[in-house]
């Protein structure tokens, strides 16, 4: 079974604050893990994926296998940074492309 | 943007009847998801299909089924729609390549009354 956790429903910082969104997951194998943000009820889109250790728009994420964590973080929030950001995780193997996500968590920063 | 639509993309519908939601995408895309969204829930995975006829289940798939039977649709249909089906319907579509990013629909905000 595949489980992606966010602990914090919302989050609320000022601007030029850092921010650190929580994601855990659970799965036995190697997974694909991503961070997807929606901006007011829009439709999703990919912010970053593991694989490619990239900044966008200043937020990074680091997969941390030994505590199965994949956090995003950003030292400056901005206030066009608020949105719902979700967690992802997508297992591999045949049919088992299925692809989880958190509950989601709702970034608001403040002027 | 990826080539995804939905439909429709309101819809209000009675207790009992049957509801069918389409998604439609022109990237000969392998995988296909949908994805309800609910306040405090999150996404939720209700079905998948990774290829023509394969389906398979996700975590909330009671009262929905699916049906794939060319590439480039995948019909969520609920039997017959309750008021706890009211939500917000999202579809995805993913290629095979690994790490590859899945695009996502519109999304089709169903009422139940």
């Amino acid at each position: 079974a595949q489980r992606v956790t966010q602990p914090e429903k919302l989050l609320s910082v000022f601007k030029g604050a850092p921010v650190e969104l929580k994601c855990n997951y659970s799965y036995s194998g190697s997974p694909e893990l991503f961070w997807y943000v929606q901006y007011s009820r829009q439709r999703l889109q990919l912010l970053l994926r593991h694989i490619s250790r990239e900044s966008i728009k200043g937020f990074t994420a680091d997969l941390n296998k030994g505590e199965t964590s994949f956090h995003l973080k950003k030292p400056f929030a901005q206030e066009e940074d608020s949105a719902m950001y979700y967690c992802a995780l997508r297992g591999l193997g045949g049919s088992n492309y299925k692809l989880t996500f958190g509950k989601g968590t709702l970034l608001t920063v403040n002027p | 943007d990826a080539g995804i639509t939905q439909s429709p993309r309101h819809k209000v519908t009675e207790t009992g009847t049957p509801v069918t939601l389409r998604c439609h995408q022109t990237e000969n895309h392998r995988y296909m998801y949908w994805y309800r969204q609910d306040p405090g829930h999150g996404l939720r995975l209700i079905h998948y299909s990774y290829g023509v006829k394969d389906t398979d289940k996700g975590e909330v798939s009671d009262g929905y089924s699916v049906s794939r039977s060319k590439t480039e649709d995948f019909l969520l249909t609920l039997e017959s729609a309750t008021s706890s089906q009211t939500s917000v319907y999202f579809c995805a579509i993913s290629d095979r390549t690994a790490n590859t990013e899945a695009f996502f629909g519109q999304g089709t905000r169903l009422t139940v009354v």
